[in-house]
């Protein structure tokens, strides 16, 4: 079973510039998660999709962080314009159960962005 | 903002030692969730319990759940240099409200 994709596992942009991520979830999952993960702490949820409406965005940033799950599956998070702050690892992750009673979340490796 | 508080937030042991990490919540809980994460990487989970257990086992992994105290502990048995990583804790919200949300983790080094 394919796992988790994310692109790209890297990025380096300069303050003011936009950077795009972008996620595919495992088949058939219909829950989508973004965290973000700044060096030395634990994931922050960004927002989670339910196939492809918004559960819970209460912690986006939305005056510059804007993310989309088109047609349920794939997902992509983007910045624009990015602060020195946004440098941190963007998570995605699924999960079957959208409960979370008996599942787990899956996660990407990540992509890390470092805004100079 | 984040819902679990691991302890300790550095845990070095040697190999074959057991190590034990604690982590402390806030509010009512669906479940807790113990995640790992090795450097660089994605985070993998590694096990589940609800809020009316109080113990689990998984392999070498043992979980406690204390809700009256808003507390879990994993314990790592006979502890290998691969179990090196960050350990978080992650609790989904009672009620209505499914989201998991992460402590800071610990991070275990395993000295060979």
């Amino acid at each position: 079973e394919a796992g988790v994709a994310q692109s790209p596992r890297y990025k380096i942009i300069e303050k003011r510039q936009s950077v795009a991520f972008w996620c595919n979830p495992i088949s058939g999952h219909a829950t989508l998660y973004w965290y973000q993960q700044i060096l030395g702490q634990g994931p922050k949820l960004l927002i989670q999709f339910q196939n492809n409406g918004v559960v819970d965005d209460s912690q986006l940033p939305k005056d510059r962080f804007s993310a989309e799950r088109l047609k349920g599956v794939d997902s992509t998070l983007k910045i624009q314009p990015a602060k020195l702050e946004d440098s941190a690892v963007y998570l995605c992750a699924s999960s079957l159960d959208p409960r979370l009673n008996t599942g787990e979340l899956f996660f990407g490796e990540g992509s890390r962005l470092t805004v100079l | 903002s984040q819902q679990g508080e691991e302890d300790p937030q550095a845990l070095s042991i040697q190999e074959g030692e057991n190590a034990t990490m604690n982590c402390s919540y806030k509010t009512s809980i669906n479940n807790l969730q113990w995640y790992r994460q090795n450097s660089g990487r994605g985070l993998v989970h590694l096990i589940l319990i609800r809020s009316n257990e109080r113990e689990k086992h998984s392999g070498r992994l043992r979980v406690t759940l204390d809700t009256s105290k808003k507390s879990s502990s994993l314990l790592i048995t006979a502890s290998r240099a691969a179990d090196t990583a960050s350990y978080f804790c992650a609790t989904v919200g009672g009620g209505s409200n499914y989201k998991l949300t992460f402590g800071k983790g610990t991070l275990l080094t395993v000295n060979p």
